[in-house]
């Protein structure tokens, strides 16, 4: 069974800096794919990234970008220049090939604060 | 908004009742999944139709279930509630429902379900 582990429970930064969550993840598949899933006080989840594991090259979407360490089962997340509506909910999750569901870390909670 | 939808988004029922939730997929995809997220167990998978048929479970209640109807929307029935079953009910929804980037699951807003 994949596990999917996020290490920080919560996490704080300041409008405009950069801030990294960490996501790292269990599997014996060797074609998979990462995904970050954003949850808001509204609740909706909303997807932020995706990477698929046989793409060398990390994944970028606007400020969002990812950090993919195959040999380290390892898939952070960098948010440059932080927004106050960044504030959510952060859920790494874990698609491998032969699976159809979802597997889910227990999020990181990302304060941005003024 | 992801395009899927739905219904509704809150409900407030009793122990040992039954209720069903609405899911319309984005359209074009053929896939839909349910997921329960409660506080104590996160964000858990609980049952994927393709195109009309069952095609993956996971952790779903027997007192749980679930169809997808020709016009691609979905219902998840929940039944003999508990205080326990109390949680956020999403629908996401895929193009496929197999494999590849196409694989991305969208989800709708959510239902959350008030057990009393």
């Amino acid at each position: 069974a994949q596990t999917v582990t996020q290490s920080q429970p919560e996490m704080s930064v300041q409008e405009a800096e950069t801030v990294t969550l960490s996501c790292t993840y269990d599997t014996s598949e060797n074609n998979y794919y990462l995904f970050w899933y954003k949850q808001p006080p509204s609740r909706q989840m909303i997807l932020v990234i995706r990477q698929e594991a046989y793409k060398q090259q990390n994944a970028t979407e606007n400020r969002f970008s990812v950090n993919f360490q195959k040999a380290a089962k390892s898939f952070s997340l960098k948010i440059s220049d932080s927004q106050l509506g960044d504030t959510a909910m952060y859920f790494c999750a874990f698609k491998g090939d032969s699976g159809y569901a979802l597997n889910f870390g227990k999020g990181t909670s990302l304060l941005v604060t003024p | 908004d992801s395009g899927v939808t739905q219904t509704p988004k809150h409900l407030i029922t009793a122990t040992g009742q039954r209720v069903t939730l609405r899911c319309s997929p984005r359209s074009g995809d053929l896939s839909v999944y349910w997921y329960q997220q409660s506080l104590d167990q996160g964000l858990q998978f609980l049952i994927q139709y393709y195109n009309g048929e069952e095609r993956a479970k996971g952790n779903i209640l027997e007192r749980f279930s679930a169809q997808q109807f020709p016009d691609l929307h979905s219902e998840l029935n929940l039944s003999s509630l508990e205080l326990g079953d109390s949680a956020l009910y999403f629908c996401a929804s895929s193009v496929a429902g197999s494999g590849g980037p196409q694989e991305t699951q969208y989800f709708g807003p959510g239902t959350r379900l008030l057990v009393l």
